[in-house]
C-alpha cells in the first residue's frame, strides 16, 4: 500500500518553463517535506510544512515555491526551471514529533531540456 | 551545526560477503535521532532504522545489524551475507529539531554506494 505517492515518476519540462510536481499521502501525517537530490549527491532539504506552516530553508532559491492545499496534498512548483534544476524531487513526510521517522516517497525525477 | 560523514563513497563485495558502512556525526545536542537509509535505483528513500541518543544497544534485524558507540560517535551498519538486492546507496542521517515550527530536519551523510555482485 502505497503511503506517500508522486506524480509524474518523471518529468521533462523546457528551459522556463513552468512545472508542478505533486505529493500525496495516506499517513495523516501533519508534517511534509521537500527534498533536492542531485546525481551521487544526498537530498538536500528546500522547505517543510507543518500544517500549513510553512518553512523555507535559507538557501532555497526563490524560483521554488510550495503549497499544501490540505493535510494530504503538497506541490512544488518551480516557476523557471534552469538546467541546474534537473534532479529527482522527493517529498517526505513525518508525524509532528522532533522524533519522528520522515517516510518518502519515489520521487520524480526532472528532466530540463 | 551537525555533519554526517560516509567515509567509504563505494563498496563493492560479492554476494554472501558481509559489508560494513561506516557513519561517523557531530553534533552538540545530548538528545538526537540517528537514521539509516536505503536508495535502491528505482530512487525512493527506505527507512531502515532509528535510533536515539540515549540508547546505544546494538540492533539486529535479518541480516542487517547496527552498532553505535557514542563514544566515538559512530553508528555503523552492517549487512551479513550480502545479496544482489542489496545493491544500493545507504545513507546515514542525523535529526535534529526544526529551529521553529514542528517537525524535525535530517541532516545526511554522502551516502555509501553498494554493489554486490553475483
Amino acid at each position: 500500500d502505497a503511503m506517500v505517492i508522486q506524480n509524474p515518476r518523471y518529468q521533462v519540462t523546457q528551459f522556463g518553463k513552468p512545472v508542478t510536481l505533486s505529493c500525496s499521502q495516506t499517513l495523516n501525517h501533519n508534517v511534509m517535506y521537500w527534498y533536492q537530490q542531485k546525481s551521487s549527491q544526498a537530498p538536500k532539504l528546500l522547505f517543510h510544512y507543518y500544517d500549513k506552516d510553512f518553512n523555507n530553508e535559507a538557501d532555497t532559491p526563490d524560483n521554488f515555491q510550495s503549497r499544501r492545499p490540505n493535510t494530504s496534498f503538497c506541490f512544488l512548483d518551480i516557476r523557471s526551471p534552469g538546467l541546474g534544476d534537473a534532479a529527482m524531487y522527493l517529498c517526505a513526510t513525518s508525524g509532528w514529533g522532533v522524533t519522528d521517522t520522515q517516510y518518502f516517497g519515489p520521487g520524480t525525477r526532472l528532466t530540463v531540456l | 551545526a551537525q555533519k554526517v560523514t560516509q567515509a567509504q563513497t563505494e563498496i563493492s563485495v560479492v554476494e554472501k560477503e558481509d559489508v560494513t558502512l561506516d557513519c561517523v556525526y557531530e553534533t552538540r545536542d545530548t538528545t538526537y535521532y540517528l537514521f539509516w537509509y536505503k536508495q535502491p535505483p528505482s530512487g525512493e528513500l527506505v527507512f531502515l532504522i532509528r535510533r536515539n541518543s540515549f540508547d546505544e544497544q546494538n540492533e539486529i534485524s535479518g541480516r542487517y545489524s547496527w552498532n553505535f558507540q557514542k563514544s566515538t560517535s559512530s553508528f555503523n551498519f552492517t549487512i551479513t551475507a550480502s545479496q544482489v538486492v542489496d545493491s544500493a546507496v545507504y545513507f546515514c542521517a542525523l535529526s535534529a529539531p526544526a529551529i521553529k515550527a514542528a517537525g524535525n530536519k535530517l541532516t545526511f551523510g554522502g551516502g555509501t554506494r553498494v554493489l554486490v555482485k553475483p
